[in-house]
C-alpha cells in the first residue's frame, strides 16, 4: 500500500459527460501528480500541483483540469468526454526534499462508452 | 526536455535466468533515473533510482541498474528471476528542478516461464 488514495477504481460513463476523479495523498506529501496511462500514448505526465497552487503542467488537454484543495486531496475533472479518453488516471504524491520519490496510487480506470 | 526509450517491449525469460531490460534516455540538462514495477490491475511501485553517487544501484526484490552517463543507459537487471516477477517495468527520468515530474519509457513487459 503505497498510501495514494484514489476513487473511484472504476468509472464507465457515457460521451459528452464529465466525471471527477478524486486524489488523497500520503500524509504530509505536498505535491501531487496525475498522469494518464493509455495504450496509444503510454503513460504521460499531465499536471502537478504543489501545497494548492499548479506547479507544471504536461500533456494535459483544455477539457481537463484539476485543483489541490487546502487539505491537499486533488481531483482531476474531464469534461465533454470522447472515447479516447479511456484511459487509466493515476495519482502521485511526493514530499518536499532532494532525495524524494513519487508513490503512485492505484489509479482510476475510465471507460468512456 | 528528456525522453526515454525502452528497446524491448516484451522480454520472454525461463524462471532462475538472468534478465537484463533496457533503458536509454535523452536530456539536455542532468537527470534522476527511477525503474518503476506495474503488476496487472495494479498501480506503480518503485524498484530502484538513481539520485547521484554510485553508478550501481539496488532495488527491491533482487533487482539492479548501473547508471552510465557517457551512454545515457540505465539498464536494470537480475541475476535469477522468478515467476512472480513477470510484470510491466517502466523506465523514467525527472530533472533536478522543483517540479520532478516523471517522463517515462513505453514499457517492458517481463513475461518469466516455467
Amino acid at each position: 500500500d503505497s498510501g495514494v488514495t484514489q476513487t473511484p477504481k472504476h468509472l464507465i460513463t457515457a460521451t459528452g459527460q464529465r466525471v471527477t476523479l478524486r486524489c488523497s495523498p500520503r500524509s504530509g506529501d505536498l505535491s501531487v501528480y496525475w498522469y494518464q496511462q493509455s495504450l496509444d500514448q503510454g503513460l504521460q505526465f499531465l499536471i502537478q500541483y504543489y501545497n494548492g497552487e499548479e506547479r507544471a503542467k504536461g500533456n494535459i488537454l483544455e477539457r481537463f483540469s484539476a485543483q489541490q484543495f487546502p487539505d491537499l486531496h486533488s481531483e482531476l475533472n474531464l469534461s465533454s468526454l470522447e472515447l479516447g479518453d479511456s484511459a487509466l488516471y493515476f495519482c502521485a504524491s511526493s514530499s518536499t526534499g532532494q532525495n524524494t520519490e513519487a508513490f503512485f496510487g492505484q489509479g482510476t480506470r475510465l471507460t468512456v462508452v | 526536455a528528456q525522453s526515454v526509450t525502452q528497446l524491448d517491449s516484451q522480454v520472454p525469460v525461463f524462471e532462475e535466468a538472468p534478465v537484463e531490460l533496457r533503458c536509454n534516455y535523452s536530456s539536455s540538462v542532468s537527470v534522476y533515473l527511477f525503474w518503476y514495477v506495474q503488476y496487472p490491475n495494479q498501480g506503480l511501485q518503485l524498484l530502484l533510482k538513481y539520485l547521484s553517487g554510485s553508478t550501481l544501484v539496488k532495488g527491491i526484490n533482487g533487482f539492479e541498474a548501473e547508471f552510465n552517463k557517457s551512454q545515457t543507459s540505465f539498464h536494470l537487471r537480475k541475476p535469477s528471476v522468478h515467476i512472480s516477477d513477470t510484470a510491466e517495468y517502466f523506465c523514467a527520468v525527472s530533472d533536478l528542478g522543483s517540479a520532478r515530474q516523471l517522463t517515462f519509457g513505453s514499457g517492458t513487459q517481463l513475461t518469466v516461464l516455467p
